[in-house]
């Protein structure tokens, strides 16, 4: 079946370690996305990439980083800059143009 | 800079009645809309995709429509079950970079 795979569904990491949040695409999509989600807010885009060895910064970039060497793949590292990094993360893939998106099942982080 | 609101914030309705969920968004310039709905705890799982040149998706009991030129979309739910129950979020695709998202209608269907 084809789909995106988050892991691990629950991560927990110390204040000032860096953290990465895996995603695996096997859609043959050429867009990946990394969203958060906090209480009672809606979704807020962190990173997204339209091609392999490109990315580009969303609403709330700082403190995370991407990196996109295959097509497939799209992991999200939470840094120790990130102020508030306790959140859930969801990764999202799409076609060209007008394809709807397409979620994981999600990350839960918390940083204590 | 493109927003989307949906209203109400919560709902909590008896089983079996229709009932309807608005989202506004303030840039028409979109591509399509997506209505969501998410579990607690878990992901999103897509309900209805309209693309910009359509008026309304229907997809079982469950009917979505969109008004570009006034930035509306609805979605109606017909004969609601306590299985609905659910956050249902409402996002708009203007370009690029993906999905620009509503905070959101938590439903509460009572048995």
């Amino acid at each position: 079946d084809g789909g995106i795979t988050q892991s691990p569904k629950y991560l927990f990491r110390k204040e000032g370690q860096n953290v990465t949040l895996s995603c695996e695409q096997n859609l043959n999509h050429d867009a990946m996305y990394w969203y958060r989600q906090d209480p009672g807010q809606g979704l807020r885009l962190i990173y997204y990439s339209q091609i392999v060895n490109d990315f580009q910064k969303g609403d709330i970039a700082e403190g995370y980083s991407v990196s996109r060497e295959k097509k497939e793949s799209f992991p999200l590292t939470v840094t120790s800059a990130q102020k508030n990094p306790t959140a859930f993360y969801l990764c999202a893939s799409s076609g060209t143009g007008d394809s709807p998106l397409h979620f994981g099942n999600g990350t839960r982080l918390t940083v204590t | 800079k493109q927003e989307v609101t949906q209203i109400p914030a919560a709902l909590s309705v008896p089983e079996g009645e229709n009932l309807v969920l608005n989202c506004s968004f303030t840039d028409s310039a979109i591509y399509n809309l997506q209505w969501f709905r998410q579990d607690p705890g878990k992901g999103l799982t897509s309900l209805l995709l309209i693309q910009s040149s359509q008026r309304e998706q229907t997809s079982g009991r469950l009917n979505a429509s969109l008004d570009k030129s006034s930035g509306r979309s609805t979605l109606y739910i017909a004969a609601s079950q306590p299985g609905d129950s659910a956050t249902y979020l409402c996002a708009v695709r203007g370009g690029a970079d993906g999905l620009t998202f509503g905070k959101g209608t938590h439903l509460i269907i009572q048995p």
